[in-house]
């Protein structure tokens, strides 16, 4: 299986703030990752797929970038219902695995 | 948007089963690819399997193969799961999730969440 490694585990930050999650693979994925956004108790909400593509409807601060094996997801301008926790996918390759996720947290 | 629901909490003794419903608001099995993903409690996701419904044919990640199977029904719109020899680890929110990003296996919409307890 691919492994997926994100960094920081948690980060906290203020709102305004830019804040940038790593997610590194295993291998080599091409561009076949995708960013989802988790609130306690909810489902998660995909924001970006094939690294880059915002998904219609979600904010433009969200932003993706990367191919190969290091990818990043950057909040430009923390806002208040941007903390939560979020998670890398890849799907290059199955089984489909996530990263551990990164908690976005009020400093 | 297609809206995923799902049947409600379950509790289970280890070594039973549980089969956990999911039902789309319109046509969905015969266009996209649906797939399960559970999550233990305070932990991260984790990707079962899928049934593409249009050939009805069902994968799975190997650490679930043998004790997952992953059913449709496309006269109701309606995706099943069952898991067997439930374990206590087996406690987890399990998520059905549709495929939709292109060519790709990622997730565009989610059902609600099933929460299954095993506890003796």
């Amino acid at each position: 299986d691919i492994q997926m490694t994100q960094s920081p585990s948690t980060l906290s930050a203020s709102v305004g703030d830019k804040v940038t999650i790593t997610c590194r693979a295993s291998q080599r994925i091409s561009s076949w990752l995708a960013w989802y956004q988790q609130k306690a108790g909810k489902a998660p909400k995909l924001l970006i797929q094939d690294a880059s593509t915002l998904k219609s409807g979600v904010p433009s601060r969200f932003s993706g970038n990367g191919s190969g094996t290091d990818f990043t997801l950057t909040i430009s301008g923390l806002q208040p219902d941007d903390f939560a926790t979020y998670y890398c996918q890849q799907y290059n390759t199955s089984p489909e695995t996530f990263g551990q996720g990164t908690k976005v947290e009020i400093k | 948007q297609v809206q995923l629901e799902q049947s409600g909490a379950e509790v289970r003794r280890p070594g039973s089963s549980v089969k956990v419903s999911c039902k789309a608001s319109e046509d969905t099995f015969s266009t996209y690819a649906i797939s399960w993903v559970r999550q233990a409690p305070g932990q991260g996701l984790e990707w079962m399997g899928r049934i593409i419904g249009l050939l009805d044919v069902a994968s799975y990640a190997p650490r679930f193969q043998g004790g997952v199977t992953i059913t449709a029904d496309k006269a109701t719109d309606t995706v099943y799961m069952e898991l067997r020899n439930l374990k206590s680890e087996d406690t987890a929110v399990y998520y059905c999730a549709r495929e939709n990003c292109g060519g790709g296996s990622c997730f565009d919409d989610w059902g609600q969440g099933t929460l299954v307890t095993v506890s003796s």
